[in-house]
């Protein structure tokens, strides 16, 4: 089993729904949590990083870390076709000093007009 | 403008050959990062740098050498070059090991043949 789960997809939604993507993991010990999206044959950016549980938004984004289940969530509202990406989910802790993440495999997102 | 730049976008390599990719990166980042990103592994981590000078093994460092030299350039050397590192390479950086989010670059896509 891998640290980080995430279902590839792909996740295709109308214009203007709202976008749930999960990620589940198995180590407790994870304390940051990012949400990167990735457009086709660019790098990841990243869109939403939070500490310990919790929501966080910023404009039509919403990330949620459940630690008791070891599941966190990023929402999207009123979706775009502009919105249709792969997006990572990424997780990390203290390793001997280093916080170097662990990356989901990534869900694939198609926004259809 | 502030970013990673890496070299060359895409290559064609025959098996054998040595290549270094090239990432530098002009925000000051002290951390520094190599990964692989292939269909249905997700980003696995090659190599890593906390500052300049020091380098260390990441998930799938086998086959591969890095050095840090200064701040800015976090080369990426293929001794011999093999079809399985046939990948695409992301350069990413952030402010120091304690992980708040990478800046990651625009790949360079590698066909070993």
């Amino acid at each position: 089993q891998k640290e980080v789960e995430q279902d590839p997809g792909p996740l295709s939604v109308p214009e203007g729904a709202i976008v749930s993507l999960n990620c589940t993991y198995s180590n407790s010990a994870f304390q940051y949590f990012m949400w990167y999206r990735q457009y086709s044959r660019k790098g990841p950016e990243l869109l939403m990083y939070t500490y310990s549980s919790g929501n966080k938004e910023d404009g039509r984004f919403t990330a949620q870390v459940d630690k008791s289940s070891k599941y966190i969530s990023l929402f999207i509202r009123d979706s775009q076709p502009s919105d249709s990406a792969t997006y990572l989910c990424a997780m990390s802790r203290d390793t001997g000093g280093s916080y170097i993440p662990t990356f989901g495999r990534g869900t694939s997102l198609i926004v259809h007009p | 403008i502030a970013g990673i730049t890496q070299a060359p976008t895409s290559q064609i390599l025959a098996a054998g050959r040595r290549m270094t990719l090239r990432c530098t990166q002009d925000m000051r980042h002290n951390a520094m990062y190599w990964y692989r990103q292939d269909l249905g592994l997700g980003l696995r981590l090659i190599h890593y740098s906390n500052t300049a000078g020091t380098t260390g093994k990441g998930e799938v460092p086998d086959g591969y050498s890095v050095s840090r030299a200064n701040t800015d350039d976090f080369p990426l050397t293929l001794a011999s070059a093999v079809p399985s590192q046939t990948s695409v390479y992301f350069c990413a950086s952030s402010p120091d090991r304690m992980n708040y989010g990478y800046t990651f670059g625009s790949g360079t896509r590698l066909t070993v043949v």
